[in-house]
């Protein structure tokens, strides 16, 4: 069964810091996602990323997020200056064109 | 007014019941996906559809394109049953769009 795996699980960061949450997808996909879930609300959309470059993003993906897949496997998302309200889940899924959605076990994010 | 809607928000049964949740969108899409998220937090991708009808083991999904709907049915619920559904819409341009979830609760 293919997975997609994220690391780390949780993350606890100091306010203003930078973190970087990691994501490999499954390696024949081409379409990735990464979105969030802030505690008690439904999952929202961040970026979706096809062919390395951004191909949508949201409003909630400001100058602060970015996405790169740097060597073809890993996928990664940048918070650059955390602030209180990025706590939250964040998930990464990977889809194959018209076919069943993977997603990982999500990084839970809390900013303090 | 939500691109995508579910209802009911909350639904709790007894074990045993058929359950029945039900999805309506606004846009045009590609496909449509049924989810399931346990406590805790993971999502577990339960089915994709274009049209009609899959099954699989207790559970049914439906989507009805014209009327832009989708249901997801649960024979013989069971407490492990016990999740959040969520439904997500593919867009012609590809994102996943979600709806707010249906927390069920199973009781033995």
């Amino acid at each position: 069964e293919p997975e997609v795996t994220q690391t780390p699980s949780h993350q606890v960061t100091q306010m203003g810091q930078e973190v970087i949450l990691r994501c490999v997808p499954i390696s024949n996909h081409l379409y990735f996602y990464w979105y969030r879930q802030i505690l008690g609300q439904k999952v929202e959309f961040l970026v979706s990323f096809y062919n390395n470059e951004i191909s949508e993003k949201s409003e909630i993906f400001d100058d602060q997020f970015s996405v790169e897949r740097p060597d073809g496997s890993n996928f990664t998302l940048k918070i650059r200056s955390t602030k209180l309200e990025d706590s939250a889940m964040y998930f990464c899924a990977s889809i194959q064109a018209h076919l069943e959605a993977f997603f990982g076990q999500g990084t839970r994010l809390t900013v303090v | 007014k939500n691109e995508v809607e579910q209802s009911p928000q909350n639904l709790t049964a007894q074990e045993g019941e058929f359950i029945t949740i039900n999805c309506s969108y606004s846009v045009g899409i590609s496909a449509l996906h049924w989810l399931q998220q346990h406590p805790g937090g993971g999502i577990v991708s339960l089915f994709m559809l274009s049209s009609g009808k899959k099954k699989h083991g207790r559970l049914i999904a439906t989507i009805n394109i014209q009327e832009k709907h989708s249901s997801l049915h649960i024979t013989a619920s069971h407490p492990r049953d016990s999740a959040v559904y969520i439904c997500a819409v593919r867009s012609e341009g590809g994102k996943l769009i979600f709806g707010q979830g249906t927390e069920l609760s199973v009781k033995p």
